[in-house]
């Protein structure tokens, strides 16, 4: 089936620093996808709607100017967390879904699990 | 997207059968119930989705009721790899642009 691989899968970082994700379709073309974060014992929240050659669409209360969203390919969507701070620390996912029909299921990476010290 | 309940937490002993139930009570004509688990530190993982029919594949079986205001899904034989928070999901059938709404899930843990 259709695979999202999402990288790096564990990063730690100082507080001040930016950390890129990226997340990418490895056999289909994904005009659109999606970013979660998930904190502990919590379900994933949406953050934000990745979509290939254009701006991405942020949810309330998510910060675009901080969670840089690029999608520059039908493969390839990437999450930069710029000037981290510990509170950023949480569990990134990302999720593409094939467009070949309409009732497909989603498939999602493996998440990035973010430590902000 | 249609609101879901699930109960946040079951135990199953190893070896038999599963059954997570979920209530949709709202749910429209169009909408499907899908089904995903997420095993710690991982991303979700699809299972099984459905309309109206009852649903099988490798994994799972999908039960929807007739007036599908409820579904319930079994994993026939658990193992203990099979622990993990099991989300029901409904959304209509709009194209790829739709995300997944994720509710509190259910917590599964298979006991030896």
């Amino acid at each position: 089936g259709a695979v999202v691989s999402q990288h790096p899968s564990r990063v730690i970082c100082k507080s001040g620093t930016s950390v890129k994700i990226e997340c990418r379709s490895l056999d289909f073309q994904a005009t659109t996808m999606f970013w979660y974060r998930q904190f502990p014992k919590k379900s994933l929240m949406l953050m934000a709607t990745s979509n290939e050659g254009s701006k991405a669409t942020y949810e309330q209360g998510v910060e675009k100017d901080k969670f840089l969203i690029n999608h520059a390919s039908l493969t390839l969507s990437t999450l930069t967390v710029t000037s981290a701070h510990p509170e950023d620390s949480s569990f990134y996912i990302c999720s593409a879904r094939s467009p070949i029909s309409e009732n497909t299921e989603a498939f999602f990476g493996q998440g990035t699990r973010l430590t902000v010290v | 997207d249609a609101k879901t309940t699930q109960p946040p937490s079951m135990d199953c002993a190893e070896g038999r059968a599963a059954n997570l139930p979920c209530n949709h009570s709202t749910i429209s004509g169009n909408e499907y119930v899908y089904w995903y688990r997420q095993i710690h530190s991982q991303g979700p993982q699809y299972i099984i989705h459905g309309l109206k029919n009852n649903e099988t594949n490798e994994m799972a079986s999908l039960i929807i009721t007739e007036d599908r205001k409820s579904s319930t899904l079994i994993l026939p034989h658990a193992t203990l790899r099979d622990t993990a928070v099991y989300y029901c999901i409904v959304r209509p059938p709009s194209g790829s642009a739709r995300q997944l709404t994720f509710g509190s899930g259910t917590q599964l843990t298979v006991l030896p």
